[in-house]
């Protein structure tokens, strides 16, 4: 069982908007920066978003994190066939001294 | 361009070792902090340990504690994961990243496949 809490499928149709909760602890969202990986499939995990809500270069606006107390959210707006994919949302644990994840949300377009 | 390569993945028999090499390039290695996450077949990301740049500080997850062991060598440019007393639980696809801050993973490698079975 994972130390972060997300669901573990979202879906909706091309063009529209999924958010994906993570729910963690004080030690863990509530203390430390999260971040966020898309996973295709067969491929290694690719950085999304980090340090709560920011972008690294290339990602395009489209992706959107945002972090309120023990918990985080990934926005994507305008779904696009090319999102389906599962996401991780990660971060460190204080407590455990130690890096933890989400169970992963798998992105379905229908 | 940032590049790290994976290696030494392979069958081992529950209870044997094994000894994973990420090889990178592209940046000045000695001044990152590196960890090792790993993946079993269809479930989630887990994170495995991490080691500083100089090589002197690490931090293992529990399950892993007292059987693998991260090391360094930033002369050759390359991350090592020791891997001991195998189980079955620890068969995954193990990948070595580049980490920014705490938990920023910016670069992943394509990852090594751990077997463990008899």
């Amino acid at each position: 069982q994972s130390v972060l809490t997300q669901p573990p499928s979202v879906s909706a149709a091309p063009g529209q908007k999924v958010t994906i909760s993570c729910s963690g602890s004080i030690s863990s969202i509530g203390n430390n920066y999260v971040s966020w990986y898309q996973q295709l499939p067969g491929t290694a995990p690719k950085l999304l978003i980090y340090e709560n809500n920011k972008r690294p270069s290339g990602i395009p606006d489209r992706f959107s994190g945002s972090k309120s107390g023990t918990s985080a959210t990934l926005a994507i707006t305008g779904l696009q066939t090319g999102d389906e994919a599962d996401y991780y949302c990660g971060t460190w644990d204080s407590s455990l001294s130690a890096g933890v994840f989400g169970g992963g949300t798998k992105v379905t377009v229908l | 361009e940032v590049q790290l390569v994976e290696s030494g993945g392979g069958l081992v028999q529950p209870g044997g070792s094994l000894r994973l090499s990420c090889a990178a390039s592209g940046f000045t290695f000695s001044s990152y902090w590196m960890h090792w996450v790993r993946q079993a077949p269809g479930k989630g990301l887990v994170w495995v340990s991490r080691i500083n740049s100089d090589g002197r500080s690490t931090d293992y997850a529990d399950s892993v504690k007292g059987r693998f062991t991260i090391s360094r060598d930033n002369a050759k440019n390359t991350l090592y994961l020791q891997m001991n007393s195998l189980r079955a639980e620890d068969m995954a696809v193990y990948y070595c990243t580049r980490v920014v801050g705490l938990t920023r993973f910016d670069y992943w490698g394509q990852g090594t496949l751990v077997t463990v079975s008899s």
